[in-house]
């Protein structure tokens, strides 16, 4: 069974292009997340989204960053117009489905890809 | 507001030591706490988990960590520290909230063992 797969693992853009990172989950996994990490810093929460849905992208900036999960492909983290702050390594997660907080579930583990580190010139 | 704390940047620790990294959490219900390793240019990886049950909870790797409800901590530790344990670890909490939950992630320790 692979793991969570993201690529490119590496991506340069100039500034004002824009930038695709694609991350395909685990086989059988519904649920993926995007975090950012800034260099020595920790991960910061982006998006999380559902088959066709985002259920949760209260990290997302407002502009120029959107994300989507087809109900085939992989999932795909959009950033337009990219400034050199947004250089940075993108970690995309995988878990399998919904957890209730009174049923505990094997399913509450995320999973993460080798990232996709985007350097902006 | 719903967080976790690691109060620790860096720990150095002598190879054979016994090691902890410390980890605290704030959040509303059960809390489900993790442990991620990441080592340089790699992706996090899972170490362990707690959610219910004992409260001393094993991991990969000869990890181990306690979680302590009154103190609400959930500090990471191996007995016995190896050079090749020298990476970044984060503590992890899952977040509740009215219609979603996401994981929370402390800002992460970096754990440097000296041969």
């Amino acid at each position: 069974n692979a793991g969570v797969m993201q690529n490119p693992r590496h991506l340069v853009r100039r500034r004002g292009q824009e930038a695709r990172l694609r991350c395909s989950p685990m086989k059988g996994h519904s649920h993926v997340y995007w975090y950012r990490q800034l260099p020595e810093e920790g991960l910061k929460f982006m998006v999380y989204l559902q088959k066709e849905n985002i259920i949760d992208e209260s990290g997302m900036p407002k502009e120029r960053f959107s994300a989507e999960f087809p109900k085939e492909g992989p999932s795909i983290l959009r950033i337009q117009q990219v400034v050199r702050g947004d250089s940075a390594a993108y970690f995309c997660a995988s878990s399998p489905g919904r957890v209730s907080q009174t049923l505990y579930q094997e399913t509450d583990t995320q999973y993460f890809g080798p990232g996709t580190r985007l350097t902006v010139l | 507001a719903q967080s976790v704390a690691q109060p620790e940047d860096q720990v150095n620790v002598a190879e054979g030591n016994p090691l902890t990294v410390k980890c605290t959490y704030s959040v509303s219900g059960n809390p489900y706490l993790f442990w991620y390793v990441q080592y340089p240019n790699r992706g996090l990886q899972f170490l362990l988990k707690y959610i219910t049950g004992d409260n001393l909870v094993k991991g990969s790797y000869g990890f181990e960590a306690e979680f302590n409800k009154s103190q609400t901590s959930f500090h990471l530790k191996k007995p016995s520290a190896l050079v090749s344990d020298s990476a970044l670890y984060f503590c992890a909490v899952r977040a509740w909230y009215s219609s979603a939950s996401k994981i929370i992630f402390g800002s992460g320790t970096r754990l440097s063992i000296r041969p």
